[in-house]
């Protein structure tokens, strides 16, 4: 498996408090991206990342903003949380090259309440 | 936002059965379409990664074909067993590695 480890697993905030997801890789991979999970929508991109400090927005970038200040982190932040935000959050990795696949992190559970 | 659809959206089948779904893509700047297999309180995992118009890509009892020109993907299992009940995802990629999911075909096989 591919080493990806996103933190925390799970998490309760309330509305309007910051709030920080944490994915970090040992896999050395040029690319990283943020994806939330919401019944009927299947995987939407939040952020992604494509090297140090390059970064780009996805379909469902408001609200939220990101950094990448080494190879193995990608930080996704909830400046101030909603209840919208409520989701299951997904990292994912992958290398260069067309025929590369993602690969996934285990998922970070956010309530906002 | 480009819209990648995949239907239908759940499909319930009789343990032996062949099944098939269908994701759909722009294929404007199209790069690469990607199959993925999600269980239940896991991660998604990829089963396929196709570039080319007319690739045919096998695992098993799980195959899979691409129609770039028409922007379409089947996902076929023959002969589906209950561990083969999950979300079968597929993706499209564009430019600027960018990946973008359809909705998920939730298979359900009963014993």
């Amino acid at each position: 498996d591919a080493g990806i480890t996103q933190s925390p697993r799970h998490k309760v905030t309330e509305t309007g408090t910051p709030v920080t997801l944490r994915c970090h890789q040992t896999e050395n991979h040029r690319y990283m991206y943020w994806y939330r999970q919401d019944p009927g929508h299947g995987l939407r991109l939040i952020h992604y990342s494509y090297g140090v400090k390059d970064t780009d927005k996805g379909e469902v970038s408001d609200g939220y903003s990101v950094s990448r200040s080494k190879t193995e982190d990608f930080l996704l932040t909830l400046e101030s949380a909603t209840s919208s935000q409520t989701s299951v959050y997904f990292c994912a990795i992958s290398e260069t090259g067309d025929n590369s696949p993602l690969h996934f992190g285990n998922g970070t559970r956010l309530t906002v309440t | 936002i480009l819209n990648v659809e995949q239907s239908p959206q759940s499909l319930h089948v009789q343990e032996g059965d062949s099944t098939n779904f269908t994701c759909s893509f722009p294929s404007s700047n199209f790069y690469a379409l990607h199959w993925y297999r999600w269980e239940t309180a896991k991660s998604p995992e990829a089963l396929f990664v196709m570039t080319l118009n007319g690739d045919e890509k096998k695992k098993g009892r799980i195959s899979a074909t691409l129609n770039t020109k028409e922007g379409y993907s089947y996902l076929y299992i023959k002969g589906s067993q209950p561990e083969d009940s999950a979300t079968y995802l597929c993706a499209s990629k564009y430019n600027f590695n960018k990946f973008y999911f359809g909705s998920g075909t939730k298979l359900n096989v009963k014993p």
